[in-house]
């Protein structure tokens, strides 16, 4: 049968707004959290971090928050620049069965319109 | 510093042949990661050395694959034999006692 790719969600917005990309994670024993900008053609970058113990991280015009309560990840980013346009993970790092893993979200593609 | 370097960037090979992929980490990095990233499946940890020793293989597909870190600077990502299902994008990654994860450029692999 035809194979389904990952349909990655998707967000637009016109270049100098604000926006904000989500991220649901699954794992309540996870102690932190990066966030991650891969461009076409190249490895994923790291934007920032956060701890469990924080709820909220900023950066030169990214923002992280942080929600344990729903398990929810936020990556707000400031006006935003067509260099911004790039596909963003947020990953979690927990420890399974004694080893650390950093488990890695399906990613948001982010499209900036002039 | 250069970053975590991986060769080759773009790798095409044939069906039943042997396939390795190679990594440099940042030098004093005692972590490293390989990841593969498909379409279908996302970012998935294949398996990660602590201090040039296997910590955790679980992720690797099936005996086909294997890896290996000689010393603290260089490591490998062999398949054999390689099939069409293992094309794929397959990066390194490497991390230091903190949580700076640092990741390579990746090597495109086509198997056809």
């Amino acid at each position: 049968g035809e194979s389904v790719g990952l349909h990655l969600p998707t967000l637009s917005v016109q270049e100098g707004d604000n926006s904000i990309i989500n991220c649901a994670y699954s794992n309540s024993a996870s102690d932190y959290f990066i966030w991650y900008k891969q461009e076409s053609g190249k490895g994923p970058q790291f934007i920032i971090d956060i701890r469990s113990n924080m709820d909220k991280r900023q950066g030169q015009r990214v923002t992280v928050l942080l929600n344990k309560t729903v398990k929810h990840l936020s990556l707000q980013i400031a006006a935003t620049q067509p260099g911004d346009s790039a596909v963003y993970f947020c990953a979690e790092k927990s420890t399974i069965q004694g080893a650390q893993k950093l488990v890695f979200g399906q990613g948001t593609r982010l499209t900036i319109n002039p | 510093d250069a970053g975590v370097i991986q060769s080759p960037r773009h790798e095409v090979t044939e069906m039943g042949q042997e396939v390795t992929l190679r990594c440099k980490p940042i030098s004093g990095h005692d972590y490293l990661f390989w990841y593969r990233q498909t379409m279908m499946r996302g970012l998935e940890l294949l398996i990660y050395f602590n201090n040039n020793v296997p910590i955790d293989d679980s992720g690797m597909p099936e005996d086909r694959f294997s890896a290996k870190m000689p010393n603290a600077s260089f490591s490998t990502l062999k398949i054999q034999p390689s099939e069409p299902r293992d094309s794929a994008v397959y990066f390194c990654a490497s991390r230091d006692r903190g949580y700076g994860y640092t990741f390579g450029s990746g090597t495109r692999l086509t198997v056809v």
